[in-house]
């Protein structure tokens, strides 16, 4: 039983647009979300998160918006870069003893920025 | 060297092969955790070493043997080894208490 799922496994956006990318997820035990984007040969990097008790959190051309009640969250990106083109992954965020956390992967969805 | 490094980033192993992949992270974390990628699988967590002690095992085959010898060295000891464990295997680092991981550029594994 998947936790986390990105429903859309490829976007193709035009330059200058606006990117969204969307992610449900279903344990409402889940309490930070995360974004992750990963080129080829390359491993994820950490894009930008959001805390369960916020609704939203910007960070430049990248906002990230949570819905708790639908359980879902999404990626804006604005305007769209052709360096934005890859693949980004949502996670989510449940304590594990100790402190140390474990993160639960979306699939990913492929980000195409076409001239 | 920075962030988290891994060696060797890319292995072909036969069936009946003892191998290890090494993971380094130079963020002063302490807590280090291995992943795999199977193809158009999510990233699965297999390992979680909290401050050196083993926190999580996520019902990984006994063939897959982790070792933390200090909150910066990760290793991952593999024999043999199915076609089917062929993946990119993720090493990734965080501090306790916070939720942020920072992943190596991972180990392309091919089991023959």
């Amino acid at each position: 039983d998947q936790q986390v799922k990105q429903n859309s496994p490829s976007l193709s956006v035009q330059e200058g647009r606006i990117s969204i990318l969307n992610c449900d997820y279903t344990n409402s035990m889940f309490d930070y979300f995360l974004w992750y984007k990963k080129y080829p040969a390359e491993g994820p990097t950490f894009l930008i998160s959001i805390s369960s008790i916020k609704d939203k959190n910007e960070d430049g051309r990248f906002t990230v918006f949570l819905n708790k009640s639908a359980k879902h969250l999404s990626l804006h990106i604005v305007p769209s870069q052709p360096g934005d083109s890859a693949v980004y992954f949502c996670a989510a965020s449940a304590m594990v003893i100790q402190g140390a956390q474990k993160l639960v992967f979306g699939q990913g969805t492929r980000l195409t920025i076409n001239p | 060297e920075t962030g988290v490094t891994q060696t060797p980033r890319h292995l072909v192993m036969g069936m009946t092969n003892k191998k290890s992949l090494k993971c380094e992270q130079h963020l002063g974390h302490n807590a280090m955790y291995w992943y795999k990628q199977s193809a158009k699988k999510p990233l699965e967590l297999m390992f979680v070493y909290n401050f050196k002690e083993q926190t999580e095992n996520n019902s990984v085959p006994s063939r897959f043997s982790p070792e933390c010898p200090n909150s910066s060295h990760l290793f991952l000891h593999l024999h043999t080894l199915q076609p089917e464990d062929s993946a990119l295997y993720l090493c990734a680092s965080s501090q306790v208490g916070t939720d942020t991981q920072y992943f190596g550029p991972g180990t392309r594994l091919t089991v023959l």
